[in-house]
């Protein structure tokens, strides 16, 4: 299996404009996380879906940042304005967690995104 | 609610030293427990993890991690650092059951290795 994976690996962009982060979980796997980390913060969840539906979003910092997951093979982190304190490395991870009562995760290489 | 507490930002250790870093953790039952290393620039891989039974456990590069119920621990050791082991190393929960898919951070521990 190829892994999570994301794109683009970095995104450099200007205040103001739209950025959309992609994501492809692992073939199979139930859930799918959107992380943040950054070095002032560290790691912070921002939202997760299970079978494509998102069961919390309780993360997401402010109205600027929506994700979607239309099918089990692909989602969409968007900021529309991104600003200079978005800049962070963003994480898709994926879970097969399904009905077992486990949560291990499978993490993706991470889009760095600098706003300037 | 879970948390989880790593006490150490900052570690440095010689090469061959042994190391330990330290997690705690709060629940209200034994949680699932992880252990994630990230090198610089790269994304998060699993070292081991801890589900039940044996609370040593065996991970991957020569890593172990013992579960302490008492003390709502579950630091992880190495015997003999090598080099190639300065990252970041982060302490994870999981909730047991129910719908909760998500797992619960660490702030991390980053790990120097001096020569």
């Amino acid at each position: 299996d190829a892994g999570v994976i994301q794109s683009p690996r970095h995104e450099v962009t200007e205040m103001g404009q739209e950025v959309t982060l992609r994501c492809k979980p692992i073939s199979g796997h139930d859930y799918l996380f959107w992380y943040r980390q950054t070095m002032m913060r560290g790691l912070e969840l921002l939202i997760y879906f299970n079978n494509n539906v998102p069961i919390d979003d309780s993360g997401m910092p402010e109205d600027r940042f929506s994700a979607k997951m239309p099918n089990a093979s692909f989602s969409t982190l968007k900021i529309q304005p991104s600003e200079p304190r978005d800049s962070a490395v963003y994480f898709c991870a994926s879970s097969p967690l399904g009905l077992a009562a486990y949560n291990e995760q499978f993490f993706g290489p991470g889009t760095r995104l600098t706003v300037l | 609610a879970q948390s989880v507490t790593q006490p150490d930002i900052h570690i440095t250790v010689s090469e061959g030293a042994s190391l330990e870093l330290r997690c705690n953790y709060s629940y209200g039952a034994t949680p699932y427990l992880f252990w994630y290393v990230q090198s610089p620039g790269q994304g998060l891989q699993l070292l081991l993890k801890y589900f039940s039974g044996d609370t040593l456990v065996q991970g991957i590069k020569g890593f172990e991690a013992e579960f302490k119920r008492s003390q709502s621990s579950f630091n992880l050791r190495k015997p003999s650092v090598h080099w190639s082991d300065a990252a970041e190393y982060f302490c994870a929960v999981g909730a047991r059951g129910g719908s909760q898919g998500n797992l619960i951070f660490g702030k991390g521990t980053k790990l120097s290795v001096k020569p």
